[in-house]
């Protein structure tokens, strides 16, 4: 019973430095999701991908990229970290991105820029 | 424009008091689903509850209630006799269609805090 998995849990980087964050799901989910979570912000919506092979910004997409390697996968890229970037970084999925379901999501990973 | 609104930033009590987290919305939408998520202390997001929008009946689930109005756009949670356990973040969210697609649109967070 997995669920969603998210690596690493935690993370330092120095300005300027690349890095990605992975997640799988093993629900057979179709949509995923990644949020930043920072204090007194709830969560924002980085990107999502409705399906296998598609991808879409959402609140706060600069800064940042995604992959949708295949339906289980889906990657967060940062090119040239920033300390604004300093945050939790979660990944959801649900099964069906038009539906009624809750999202599930993983641990997180605590990432930090110097 | 899709909003919710924790306004309770922080919200602390003795263990056995009940407490009520209030979450207020904003959509255009007809159809639409809210849902509460709690994160506790380690972290993790937990789902508690989805109430669509056709449906206003409340819920009860043993200590937990959820109190739906449409009239007031209003999602509020309350806890019956709390526990320590039941401090965490309380999120509360709203699923409606953003851009062509369905997407959650998060509330700030009520941190709850229960001292024994």
């Amino acid at each position: 019973n997995a669920g969603v998995t998210q690596t690493p849990k935690f993370q330092v980087l120095k300005t300027g430095q690349s890095m990605t964050l992975q997640c799988a799901q093993d629900m057979n989910h179709n949509s995923m999701y990644w949020y930043r979570q920072d204090p007194g912000m709830g969560l924002r919506l980085i990107y999502y991908s409705a399906s296998e092979g598609t991808t879409d910004k959402g609140e706060v997409p600069n800064g940042y990229n995604v992959s949708r390697l295949n339906k289980r996968e889906f990657s967060l890229r940062l090119e040239s970290a920033a300390p604004s970037q300093t945050s939790v970084y979660f990944c959801a999925s649900r099964a069906d991105v038009w539906g009624n379901q809750p999202q599930h999501f993983g641990d997180g990973t605590r990432l930090s820029i110097l | 424009a899709q909003k919710v609104t924790q306004a309770q930033t922080e919200i602390s009590v003795v263990e056995k008091e009940d407490v009520t987290l209030d979450c207020v919305y904003e959509t255009r939408d007809t159809t639409y689903y809210l849902f509460w998520y709690k994160q506790p202390p380690s972290g993790e997001l937990v789902f508690l509850i989805r109430r669509n929008s056709f449906d206003e009946q409340n819920e009860i689930s043993g200590r937990y209630s959820w109190n739906f109005q449409k009239s007031t756009s209003s999602f509020n949670f309350t806890i019956t006799a709390s526990q320590v356990v039941d401090s965490a973040v309380y999120f509360c969210a709203l699923s409606g269609i953003i851009q062509g697609a369905q997407k959650l649109v998060f509330g700030q967070g009520t941190r709850l805090t229960i001292n024994p």
